[in-house]
């Protein structure tokens, strides 16, 4: 059971708009600590693309985007292409473990 | 280029040791905090220690007492000693590294070394 909930799945058709939540708690997301957003293609190492709840790296195509509010955030990606089929991952730190956090992951799946 | 390379996995029977070993390119391991994170196999991500610029780290409380994580200036290297391993250490285990203005923000990534703990 992660910290940070995330839906195992979502799917979209191409140039569709799709968002994966993230929910916390008082103790990470809701105390304001930093939600990051990974990316992990299959076999791969995860790559970041979302940092510091809002922003992107340089790279990152501005179809990503990311939100906080309360104890949640959530990752949008619209114009959805064949190539972001994969699992994504928030994180942010958890003041009551003392540690960092993940979410459970969500695979997304374009139709 | 800034990289990070793993090392230093394999198969080891419960119980037994294995080190880790990350060395970085493009950037100083001991002006950045450093992290470990963990994947098991078909699972999602599991973060597992970090060591700060100063020196103090930081573990989750399944490793507490049976990893170090530790570092060697000379040779730009960040390590994981894993003692006692379990089975449910299985994993393949990541180095990353901490942007320090954003809390935990792991800006740069290895490729991954594999951990198998089986008899």
């Amino acid at each position: 059971q992660s910290v940070l909930t995330q839906p195992p799945s979502v799917s979209g058709a191409p140039g569709q708009r799709v968002t994966i939540s993230c929910t916390g708690s008082s103790s990470n997301i809701g105390a304001n600590y930093d939600v990051h957003w990974y990316q992990q293609l299959p076999g791969t190492a995860p790559k970041v693309l979302i940092f510091g709840d809002t922003n992107r790296p340089s790279g990152v195509p501005d179809r990503f985007s990311g939100s906080k509010s309360g104890t949640s955030a959530a990752l949008a990606i619209t114009g959805l292409q064949a190539e972001d089929e994969a699992h994504y991952y928030c994180q942010s730190y958890d003041s009551g473990l003392s540690a960092s956090v993940f979410g459970g992951g969500t695979k997304l799946t374009v139709l | 280029e800034v990289q990070l390379v793993e090392s230093g996995g394999g198969l080891i029977q419960p119980g037994g040791s294995l080190r880790l070993s990350c060395v970085a390119s493009g950037f100083s391991v001991s002006s950045n905090y450093m992290t470990w994170v963990r994947q098991p196999p078909g699972k999602g991500l599991e973060w597992v220690s970090i060591i700060y610029s100063g020196g103090t780290t930081y573990y989750t409380d399944s490793v507490k007492g049976r990893f170090t994580i530790s570092r060697y200036i000379s040779q730009n290297t960040l390590f994981l000693q894993m003692n006692s391993l379990r089975a449910d250490d299985t994993a393949v285990y990541y180095c990353a590294r901490v942007d320090p203005n954003y809390f935990y923000y792991m800006d740069v990534w290895g490729k991954g070394t594999t951990v198998t703990v089986s008899s």
